[in-house]
């Protein structure tokens, strides 16, 4: 079964400091990769995503995320975080030969708390 | 633009009672999907439609659990009789999906944050 892992369950920086979650996945085969975030009290909202070409993506408020074929990951950075980066994060893998059937599946998620 | 719409924002109510959890998606986007947050479980896809027709349903947990979207504007969960084990932030999410172009993003609303008392 599809599945994805985030190994990370609570990770602490320090302001400025360089972050990288981790994200693997289990699926074989060509797949769409996205990263969510959700900041307290709030929905979902889309960081960045892979559906093809340059592995590495650039997303938005300064996140990137670079697909690894070979070792099935798809890891998020930020080379300087900020406080307001405190949040959850979330991997979600989608395989497009699954034509049909969009199910997205989630990592169990990463919590980011920034100390200022 | 308006973004995914869910109502009520909370809800709480005691066991027993049927719950109805809203949802209108984002106009022009075809596919919609319910999920469950709890601590214990993480994200849980529970149904998604696409062009109104029930695609994927083996997330819905059981019975008590069923969903509806008679139009593209609207979506309804509901959940009769509720329990506390129920208790969790569900989510609407929406995207726009056709043809090849398929795996757009999903644009999640605020959620309901419901507690079966």
């Amino acid at each position: 079964a599809q599945s994805v892992s985030q190994h990370n369950h609570h990770v602490i920086l320090s302001e400025a400091a360089s972050l990288e979650l981790g994200c693997n996945y289990s699926y074989g085969g060509t797949v769409n990769l996205f990263w969510y975030v959700q900041y307290p009290g709030q929905h979902l909202q889309l960081l960045l995503k892979y559906f093809s070409g340059d592995p590495l993506v650039k997303g938005i408020k300064g996140f990137e995320a670079e697909f690894i074929k070979s070792k099935f990951s798809f890891n998020l950075r930020k080379p300087s975080v900020q406080w307001s980066d405190t949040a959850e994060y979330f991997c979600a893998v989608n395989p497009p030969s699954n034509f049909g059937n969009e199910k997205l599946t989630f990592g169990t998620g990463t919590r980011l708390t920034i100390i200022p | 633009d308006a973004g995914v719409i869910q109502s009520p924002r909370h809800e709480v109510t005691e066991m027993g009672q049927e719950v109805t959890l809203r949802c209108k998606p984002i106009s022009g986007h075809n596919s919609l999907f319910w999920y469950r947050q709890t601590m214990m479980r993480g994200l849980e896809l529970l149904i998604y439609f696409n062009n109104n027709v029930p695609i994927d349903d083996s997330g819905m947990p059981e019975d008590r659990f069923s969903a509806k979207m008679p139009n593209a504007s609207f979506s309804t969960l509901k959940i009769q009789p509720s329990e506390p084990r129920d208790s969790a932030v569900y989510f609407c999410a929406s995207s726009s999906n056709r043809g090849r172009e398929s795996n757009q993003p999903q644009h999640f609303g605020d959620g309901t944050r419901l507690s079966i008392l």
